[in-house]
């Protein structure tokens, strides 16, 4: 079956560092790759996805990069902010049959100023 | 992307009674999910509600304990049975968008059983 594997958290970092959060999976076919954010007290909400191999999600400077021959699809940013602190999961959908994501453990990020 | 709502927003339930959350969308959509996350844990998935027939339900859960009903293509309910403490979590309806591959979530009902 589908699987999606996350960095345990909590990942720490202070105000401008480099962000990387990785995240690989195991799927059959051609799964699109999407990272969700959860902000405390909130929901979930898209942050970027990618459906095909070699494309670049981005937002919020935000990116991630689907690489089918590693099975990846880390995130990065290259200064974070402490708003950005956050839980992030990374997920997939299968590209045909079951159309429900598949969820990674999520990340917790937490930017100290 | 389309607009989800959920009501109630939170609830704090005693063991022993049931809940029903409603999950509204602003627009027709196809396929409507039912999420679980408990405290400080990833998201599971509880069923998948069919528009005029009985939700697919993920091993694990069954009809009797999350039974779900889906009117039409705009409206979904997910009612929560004979709740006990391990019931307490955040229950998100999501939507999938007109493309077909992105889902977009409501905002989550909390739930804390006693």
């Amino acid at each position: 079956g589908n699987s999606v594997t996350q960095m345990e958290g909590p990942v720490t970092l202070s105000e401008e560092a480099f962000l990387t959060i990785n995240c690989t999976y195991t799927a059959t076919g051609y799964p699109s790759l999407f990272w969700y954010v959860q902000y405390p007290g909130e929901g979930l909400q898209l942050l970027l996805k990618a459906t095909k191999a070699d494309d670049k999600g981005s937002n919020k400077g935000f990116e991630a990069t689907y690489r089918k021959e590693t099975t990846s699809f880390h995130l990065e940013k290259g200064s974070v902010q402490v708003s950005d602190s956050a839980v992030y999961f990374c997920a997939l959908t299968q590209d045909t049959g079951r159309r429900a994501l598949t969820f990674g453990s999520g990340t917790r990020l937490q930017v100290q100023p | 992307s389309a607009v989800i709502s959920q009501k109630p927003s939170r609830d704090i339930c005693q063991r022993g009674t049931s809940l029903t959350i409603q999950c509204q969308v602003d627009s027709q959509v196809t396929m409507m999910f039912w999420y679980r996350q408990q405290p400080g844990q990833s998201l599971t998935l509880i069923a998948t509600a069919n528009q005029g027939s009985e939700a697919t339900y993920e091993s694990g859960f069954v009809i009797d304990k999350f039974p779900i009903s889906r009117p039409n293509l705009t409206f979904s309910t997910l009612t929560v049975s004979n709740m006990s403490p391990e019931d307490s979590s955040i229950y998100l309806c999501s939507v999938e968008g007109l493309a077909g591959e992105t889902q977009y979530f409501g905002p989550g009902t909390r739930l804390l059983v006693l």
